[in-house]
């Protein structure tokens, strides 16, 4: 079965630093999502992808948050400057162009800003 | 824009009880609704969707889901529970334009 895989599944960095997330999205997909989630808490939507530009983002997406599809491959969400607050898991969900079908989701990465 | 509520925290239920997970939803135009379900240290896991057609709808492991339009809500469902059902469950809407939104999350206990 086609997954979604995310990397790298755990990441500790210090605060100030910047860091990516990496997601391979499953290949015939064209919507990509970024979600949050503090603790096994509520998971918080964060930003949407579509046709190379991001479609939505939340109030939390700021400007120290981006994101990028370089290769065509891999879609990155990338924080310039971490804060302890930012200490999550963040997933990856990916959606294929068809309003029927359900979104796929990563396993996630752990974030941990010390 | 769209909205999830999922207005317990927390449902415990005995072995071989039926359980509820209570969803309830708020969206403009026509609703596409799911349920996931998160077991620990794993991502969210599809169980069922809601498009279009019969209200209820039949998803993994013996959950169903019954869309009730008057009430907007989506409750999950399952006749008899088992303690391998413990989980944090999800209800998410989406909208036309394809961003979807999650309820806060409900943590299913399921006790022998």
């Amino acid at each position: 079965e086609p997954e979604v895989t995310q990397t790298p599944s755990h990441q500790v960095t210090q605060m100030g630093q910047e860091v990516i997330l990496r997601c391979v999205p499953i290949s015939n997909h064209l919507y990509f999502y970024w979600y949050r989630q503090i603790l096994g808490q509520k998971v918080e939507f964060l930003v949407s992808f579509y046709n190379n530009e991001i479609s939505e983002k939340s109030e939390i997406f700021d400007d120290q948050f981006s994101v990028e599809r370089p290769d065509g491959s891999n879609f990155t969400l990338k924080i310039r400057s971490t804060k302890l607050e930012d200490s999550a898991m963040y997933f990856c969900a990916t959606l294929r162009q068809d309003m029927n079908t359900e979104a796929f989701f990563g396993q996630g990465t752990r974030l941990t800003v010390v | 824009a769209q909205s999830v509520a999922q207005p317990e925290d927390q449902v415990n239920v005995a072995e071989g009880n039926p359980l509820t997970v209570k969803c309830t939803y708020s969206v403009s135009g026509n609703p596409y609704l799911f349920w996931y379900v998160q077991y620990p240290n794993r991502g969210l896991q599809f169980l069922l969707k809601y498009i279009t057609g019969d209200n209820l709808v039949k998803g993994s492991y013996g959950f169903e889901a019954e869309f009730n339009k008057s009430q907007t809500s989506f409750h999950l469902k399952k006749p008899s529970a088992l303690v391998s059902d413990s989980a944090l469950y999800f209800c998410a809407v989406r909208d036309v334009k394809l961003d979807m939104r999650f309820g806060a999350g409900t943590r299913l206990t399921v006790k022998p």
